[in-house]
């Protein structure tokens, strides 16, 4: 299984842009990255998610490097309400068909300040 | 739409009891899932099913069994309660469309074990 390295926490500013990191080397070619977020005492909430190409959606952005062991998640203009812990997930696939699995690690606490 | 619902909100057991927690999801979704949080940790699998009359061991199976006999139900049992399992539960629904793999959680189930 693809692991993920992420930093236990930021801050950011009200009004910046947050930039989250992900560290995932050892992930294989089929394999997609996923972004997810949990607001404290709430059931985990998907961003977004992307497998070579950098993607957007209405609530962020995904850069994914060039080599794919790296990328990025990026909340253009950060509100309080997006203090959350945010995890980077890269979906593993187990056995033959389609028995697909999140495995969810301790995510980066993000704290958007006032 | 309900999206996925947990059954019940909050428990206290006392050792050895035993319970079921209920998942249902009315979104057709193939994929189902049973997490759980415990203070300040990521979320680990136990179980999940890839269909109705399917399930298979997660991360964190031992002391609790699944079922899966309809599909838009998951349940998850605890067989004889013990303190270890006191946690947050959360239960997970996808559906296996190709290329994306967008889980929606419901709100957990808050167990204490005494």
């Amino acid at each position: 299984d693809a692991k993920t390295t992420q930093p236990p926490s930021m801050d950011c500013a009200e009004g910046r842009a947050a930039n989250l990191p992900c560290n995932h080397s050892t992930i294989s070619g089929n394999e997609y990255v996923y972004w997810y977020r949990q607001i404290h005492s709430q059931g985990p909430q998907y961003i977004i998610h992307g497998l070579k190409n950098n993607e957007t959606n209405e609530m962020a952005s995904l850069i994914i490097t060039e080599d794919r062991k790296s990328s990025t998640l990026i909340l253009p203009h950060a509100t309080l309400r997006d203090t959350a812990v945010y995890y980077c997930i890269v979906r593993v696939h187990e056995g033959g068909g389609s028995n697909y699995k999140l495995t969810f690690g301790k995510g980066t606490l993000l704290t958007v300040n006032p | 739409n309900a999206g996925v619902t947990q059954t019940p909100k909050f428990r206290v057991l006392k050792t050895g009891q035993s319970m079921t927690l209920l998942c249902a999801q009315d979104m057709n979704h193939e994929y189902m899932y049973w997490y759980r949080q415990d203070p300040g940790m990521g979320l680990r699998l136990i179980h999940y099913s890839v269909g109705e009359g399917t399930t298979a061991k997660g991360e964190v199976p031992d002391g609790y069994n699944v079922s899966r006999l309809k599909k838009q139900n998951f349940l998850l049992g605890l067989e004889s309660a013990a303190p270890s399992q006191t946690s947050v539960y959360f239960c997970a629904s996808s559906y296996p469309i190709t290329g994306s793999n967008e889980a929606f959680f419901g709100q957990g189930t808050r167990l204490t074990v005494v």
